[in-house]
This record gives C-alpha cells, structure tokens and sequence, in this order.
C-alpha cells in the first residue's frame, strides 16, 4: 500500500515563527503537492513538485516556500508564521500523468 | 479557468438506502476524474480513480460513472451503512503534473 506520511497531526505555533511541515512518501513517486483546506474554501494547492529540487507555484504561494532535497520527502515551510494560516495542511503524491493521487492524514497547524 | 461543483452538500439517509453523489466540472478536458472520502479531522482516502477514457469504475459496493462530454461523475454507494457517514470529494486532474481541483465535497450521514 502506498503510504504518505505528516510529520504532525496537530501543530500550535506562535506568530512569526517559522515553521516546517514534512511529508514522506514511500512509493518512489515522482509528483508531491501540498493543499491546505479551508471551511468553504475547500482545498487549495499551495505548491507542487516533479522531481528533486523542482518546485512549482500553485494557486495560494504567498507567505510559503517548499524543498524537496530527495524523491521521497517534501517540505512545506512558513517563512514568519501567521494566524490567516491557521488551517489543515494536507500533502500528496502521485507517481505519472493520470496516475491516483494518494494523501497524508493531515496536519492541523494553529498559529496564535 | 475549471470549476467543480457537487451537489448536493449534504445529504442523510437510513441505513440500507442507496446513495447517490454528483459532481460536475465546467471543462472537459481532463486526464481523469477520482473520488475521494474524509473523515473528519482527517485526511483523504482514494476510493475511485476514473481515467478521461473510461466510463465507469467499481469497487465493491462503490460505482462511479463519468460522462466527460458533459461534464458529469455520480458515485454510487450501495446499501449504505453508518460507517459511510463522511464527506465525499470529488477531482479532475486537467494538466499533466497530476494538480487537483476539487469540488467542497458532500457530507453525508447513514441513521442507523
């Protein structure tokens, strides 16, 4: 079974701390996405990887950054952490084009 | 600019009834379609994955049809148990990185 794996389940943080996410996957995927989900604003792509040390804006980049220094982990970093990202933190992977994507349990960061 | 909707957003039922969810999407050129459920607080399990050139998928009590021409997928759940309470999401992938864009889902609750 494909297996992603969070770091964290829940994360408290203050403001302006800066603040990694981390995910793991072990099925040698190519692809790897960070979303976070929002009550009526659904889910929404932060960033996304095809490879090593390449990185793809999404949708809502602002104040994120991410790093992918091997295949299988993908990092989400919060430069200065503040309340507006506050969310659940989901991460992803999928192996080619057309391929299922397969998620992680989730993190729920609260930034206070 | 691919819009997902379903409907509707929630939706009870008795234990044993069939369930049907909707999702339509605004563009048809999609590499696939894939239905996913979310337990609260948690994250996403794959349940369906439907390739742009395929008309149905099934597992199990679970069927899912899509009509690419017109921009429609129904998930059918057979015989639904309180176990199936969730929120159900739906997702096209429309470029060849495998990015989601997801409908907000439908909560669903089976009354024992």
């Amino acid at each position: 079974d494909v297996k992603v794996t969070q770091s964290s389940r829940y994360l408290v943080k203050r403001t302006g701390e800066k603040v990694f996410l981390e995910c793991v996957q072990d099925m040698d995927h190519e692809n790897m996405f960070w979303y976070r989900q929002d009550p009526g604003l659904g889910l929404r792509l932060i960033y996304f990887s095809y490879d090593v040390k390449m990185k793809e804006k999404g949708d809502i980049p602002e104040g994120y950054s991410v790093s992918r220094e091997k295949k299988e982990r993908f990092s989400l970093i919060l430069e200065s952490a503040s309340t507006n990202q506050t969310s659940m933190y989901l991460c992803a992977s999928s192996s080619f084009q057309g391929a299922e994507a397969f998620f992680g349990q989730g993190t729920r960061l609260t930034v206070v | 600019k691919q819009e997902v909707t379903q409907i509707p957003a929630a939706l009870s039922v008795p234990e044993g009834e069939n369930l049907v969810l909707n999702c339509s999407f605004t563009d048809s050129a999609i590499y696939n379609l894939q239905w996913f459920r979310q337990d609260p607080g948690k994250g996403l399990t794959s349940l369906l994955l439907i390739q742009s050139s395929q008309r149905e998928q099934t597992s199990g009590r679970l069927n899912a049809s899509l009509d690419k021409s017109s921009g429609r997928s129904t998930l059918y759940i057979a015989a639904s148990q309180p176990g199936d309470s969730a929120t159900y999401l739906c997702a096209v992938t429309t470029d060849s990185w495998g990015k989601l864009q997801f409908g907000a889902g439908t909560q669903v609750v089976v009354t024992p």
